[in-house]
């Protein structure tokens, strides 16, 4: 079956740009989670989904980092006025959620990621 | 907050040698513990999970238990092969939903 997809699959912008991530992920799970990775670093966590609710967005740097999910499938990352240190591998992942929602137990499955490079 | 602390890489072996990747957690509450991998050119997939205490996750000849007074997760893998050159990555999971993973452990077997 098909998995999470990501796109675009690189993406290079200069600074102070507008950019979007969309993630589509596996039919049917709940759950959708934004993640950034940094070279040698693992996932950090940015934002999650139940639904079409941002259950928890903590993970959020600052407000230039938007995320929506407007009917509970797709989701897109939104990056305003990017800046250099941008650049990483941004990683959506879902779950099933059947754990009673978002739960620490579900598996998460993972797109290939977007590799976002901000000169 | 919470936190993943693994072995720093990168690891070397031999194929069929025994592998150890340590990994410790700092969490509130019950979490469950994970480990990821991240084969080359590959997106990150679950290796094995464990949910509470004491369970042991296992996948693929890889076993981690779930240490809960030593607050570790422990990767091993009695006899490694080439293709299980990846990176590994411990992670944990909290009833909130949100996963916190370590930085990765690159292994290299060499033939």
């Amino acid at each position: 079956g098909a998995g999470v997809s990501q796109t675009p699959s690189n993406k290079v912008t200069e600074k102070g740009k507008y950019v979007e991530l969309r993630c589509d992920p596996i039919s049917g799970h709940t759950a959708l989670y934004w993640y950034r990775q940094s070279l040698g670093q693992g996932p950090e966590f940015l934002i999650y989904f139940q639904g079409t609710g941002a259950a928890d967005d903590s993970g959020l740097p600052n407000d230039r980092f938007f995320a929506v999910r407007p009917e509970g499938s797709v989701s897109t990352l939104k990056i305003q006025r990017t800046e250099r240190g941008d650049s990483a591998v941004y990683l959506c992942a879902s779950s099933s959620g059947t754990s009673g929602g978002a739960r620490g137990t579900d598996t998460q499955y993972f797109g290939p990621g977007t590799r976002l490079t901000v000169l | 907050g919470n936190s993943v602390t693994q072995m720093e890489g990168p690891v070397t072996l031999s194929e069929e040698a025994f592998l150890t990747i340590n990994c410790t957690y700092t969490a509130t509450g019950y979490p469950s513990l994970f480990w990821y991998v991240q084969y080359p050119g590959e997106g990150l997939q679950l290796l094995l999970k464990a949910t509470k205490a004491d369970d042991k996750g296992s996948n693929k000849g890889f076993e981690a238990t779930y240490r809960k007074e030593t607050t570790s997760f422990h990767l091993e893998k009695g006899s490694v092969q080439v293709s299980d050159s990846a990176v590994y990555f411990c992670a944990l999971g909290t009833n909130a939903g949100k996963s916190t993973f370590g930085d990765g452990t690159t292994l290299t077997v060499k033939p």
